[in-house]
This record gives C-alpha cells, sequence and structure tokens, in this order.
C-alpha cells in the first residue's frame, strides 16, 4: 500500500523561483491538507480541501496555493518563494469526519536562499 | 478560533519513569482530541484518539483521558523506554470548524537507558 506519497523528498530554491510539492494519495481520501513544521511552532495548516474541487485556507496560507482537481491529488505550488519559507512540508489525508486519523507522508525538506 | 497548546519541553526522563505531557485545548462545540507520535526523519502517526468527553484512549502503554470540564487530554505512560524517544503531538479536530486537524506544537521526549 503507497498510502500518501510527497515529493520531492529534498529541495533547495534561490528567493523569488516557484516550485511545486506533489501529494497523492491512493485510499480515496475525501479529505486533504498541507501543513508546515517549523522548530518550535509544531505543524501548522497551510491549505484543506474536502473534495475534488473544493479548497480552503488554513492558519498560514500567505505566498501558497493549492488546487484539488482530482480525489488523489492536492499539490502544493509556492508562487515566489521566499526565506521565510524553508520549512519541513507535510501532506495528510483522512476519510472524511472528524473522528477520522491522518495519515501522512514522509515531508519535503524546502530550503529557500 | 480553535487552538491546542502543549507543555513545552523537551523532557528528560529515565528508562521505566512516569510520564506525563499536558495538553489542553480551546474549541466551540465538541472536538475529536488526538495524540500523534513522530519518530527522527518520519512523518506523524496516529498514536491515541478520543472522541466524546470523559472517552480514554489508549495504545502501547500510553494513555489520555477526554475531560471536558478541564478541556485537557494529558498523556501518561507508567514507564517509559527509551525507544519512546520522540516528539509528541496533541491534536483537535472540529466537525462544525471544516473538518481541519488543528495541532499542538509539538513535545520532544528523551529517555535515558
Amino acid at each position: 500500500n503507497a498510502g500518501v506519497t510527497q515529493t520531492p523528498k529534498f529541495q533547495v530554491l534561490k528567493t523569488g523561483q516557484s516550485m511545486t510539492l506533489q501529494c497523492a494519495q491512493d485510499m480515496n481520501h475525501e479529505y486533504m491538507s498541507w501543513y508546515r513544521q517549523d522548530p518550535g511552532m509544531g505543524l501548522r495548516l497551510i491549505h484543506y480541501s474536502v473534495g475534488a474541487g473544493i479548497t480552503d485556507q488554513g492558519e498560514v496560507p500567505n505566498g501558497y496555493n493549492v488546487s484539488r482537481s482530482t480525489t488523489e491529488d492536492f499539490p502544493l505550488r509556492l508562487l515566489s518563494a521566499a526565506p521565510s519559507q524553508t520549512s519541513v512540508y507535510f501532506c495528510a489525508s483522512r476519510r472524511q469526519g472528524n473522528n477520522e486519523k491522518l495519515f501522512f507522508g514522509s515531508g519535503t525538506q524546502l530550503s529557500v536562499l | 478560533g480553535d487552538s491546542v497548546t502543549q507543555m513545552e519541553g523537551p523532557v528528560t526522563l529515565s528508562e521505566e519513569a512516569f510520564l506525563t505531557i499536558n495538553c489542553t485545548y480551546t474549541a466551540t462545540g465538541y472536538p475529536s482530541l488526538f495524540w500523534y507520535v513522530q519518530y527522527p526523519g518520519e512523518g506523524l502517526q496516529l498514536l491515541l484518539k478520543a472522541t466524546k468527553a470523559d472517552d480514554k484512549g489508549s495504545n502501547k502503554g500510553f494513555e489520555a483521558t477526554y475531560r471536558k470540564e478541564t478541556t485537557s487530554f494529558h498523556l501518561e505512560k507508567g514507564s517509559v523506554q527509551v525507544s519512546d524517544s520522540a516528539v509528541y503531538f496533541c491534536a483537535l479536530t472540529r466537525g462544525a470548524g471544516g473538518f481541519k486537524t488543528i495541532f499542538g506544537a509539538g513535545t520532544r521526549l528523551f529517555v535515558k537507558a
């Protein structure tokens, strides 16, 4: 079982560059989300989606875009990278419902120089 | 808005010591509460959960009880092992809040042999 697959695992960008972090799940989960993890800050929600064609902002959405054209995929786009976006990014998915657990990808370590 | 507050770490214990990691939350209504664990270099995985007041979640010797009167979900283990060294995250999901999952800042645990 693949679960939640994130690519790439590591990425270095220069300030102002754009890129897309990929996330795919094969569990037919309705809910997908992106978090960033920073020391002392825990996991902060960037964007989430409750189904194809539906996305919403989390706690820290500025500088990031998402789309959900299929149930399986939920890419995160950095439009113009900034050093403040240096972080570890996690994609997570689950079935709909507040009792359901999240399944996490293995993370993407992003450095913006 | 919804929030989760955890005790700051790191927490350093000797093997077989008793562990408590405090977690309190702010949310309207009736959220579901979770503890996730993150081992070095990995994504998060569910440790235990509780979905209504007075429920006790348990797994691998860890326990936490959903206390609505004190809005708390403290994690406990009677005898920790070196293999329990990890970062522990408290989290909540509230259906009326759009089903998004909010995490605390995480507490790092070191267990010495």
